[in-house]
């Protein structure tokens, strides 16, 4: 089975401020990687995903992540952060031909005005 | 268009009570999934759909059961359940096995 680790479980940031969300997981073989966000009292909303190609992956609302295939990790990134991008944010792993996802323990991102 | 609905958004339910949650999709993904949530903590899967048959039951208890009755639907139908059942119930779909899934808004489920 996938582990996946999300190094920080909260990351409290200034408005307009850079940050960044570290992932890490385990596996000796390919991998599809995504990033999901999860708003209070909502559902998760796909931001990124990586299944091949360029390691620098653009997903909505101004966030981006990088594959890093020898250190096995895929941080997400974005370089100003809004009040509104305050929410729970989910590392997931499925190691290809797999139903599952594995997911991260989440980081909680708390932005200050 | 990329949504999963579900209903209802939010359900109390007595022990004895039998209720169902509802899923619809209409991306012509042919695998569907039920999630449960507790606050703080990432989803675990239940139980997986594809191709409208039971895939992948995770040893979830008989009080959950799940129906397929199409390739858009999916339901949970829930029977006797305990206190501890309380949590969001999240609905997903994906297109094939290793692809993203997407979610629902869930239904917050509450049992007294």
């Amino acid at each position: 089975a996938q582990s996946v680790t999300q190094l920080d479980s909260q990351v409290p940031v200034f408005e307009e401020a850079p940050v960044e969300l570290r992932c890490n997981y385990s596996s000796s073989v390919s991998v599809y990687l995504f990033w999901y966000v999860q708003y209070p009292n909502q559902g998760l909303q796909l931001l990124l995903k990586y299944l091949s190609g360029s390691t620098l992956v653009k997903g909505i609302n101004g966030f981006e992540a990088e594959f890093n295939k020898s250190q096995t990790s895929f941080h997400l990134r974005k370089p100003s952060v809004h009040i509104s991008d305050t929410a729970e944010y989910f590392c997931a792993v499925n190691p290809g031909n797999d139903y599952k996802l594995s997911f991260g323990a989440g980081t909680t991102v708390t932005v200050r005005a | 268009d990329t949504e999963v609905t579900q209903t209802p958004k939010h359900l109390v339910m007595g022990m004895t009570n039998k209720k169902s949650l509802k899923c619809e999709q209409h991306m012509g993904h042919r695998a569907m999934y039920w999630y449960k949530q507790k606050a703080k903590k990432p989803p675990e899967l239940m139980f997986v759909y594809s191709y409208e048959k039971l895939s992948i039951n995770e040893s979830v208890p008989s009080r959950f059961s799940p129906e397929c009755p199409n390739s858009s639907l999916l339901n949970l139908h829930l029977h006797a359940l305990q206190p501890e059942d309380s949590a969001l119930y999240l609905c997903a779909s994906s297109q094939v096995q290793s692809g993203e899934q997407y979610f629902g808004p869930g239904t917050r489920l509450t049992v007294t």
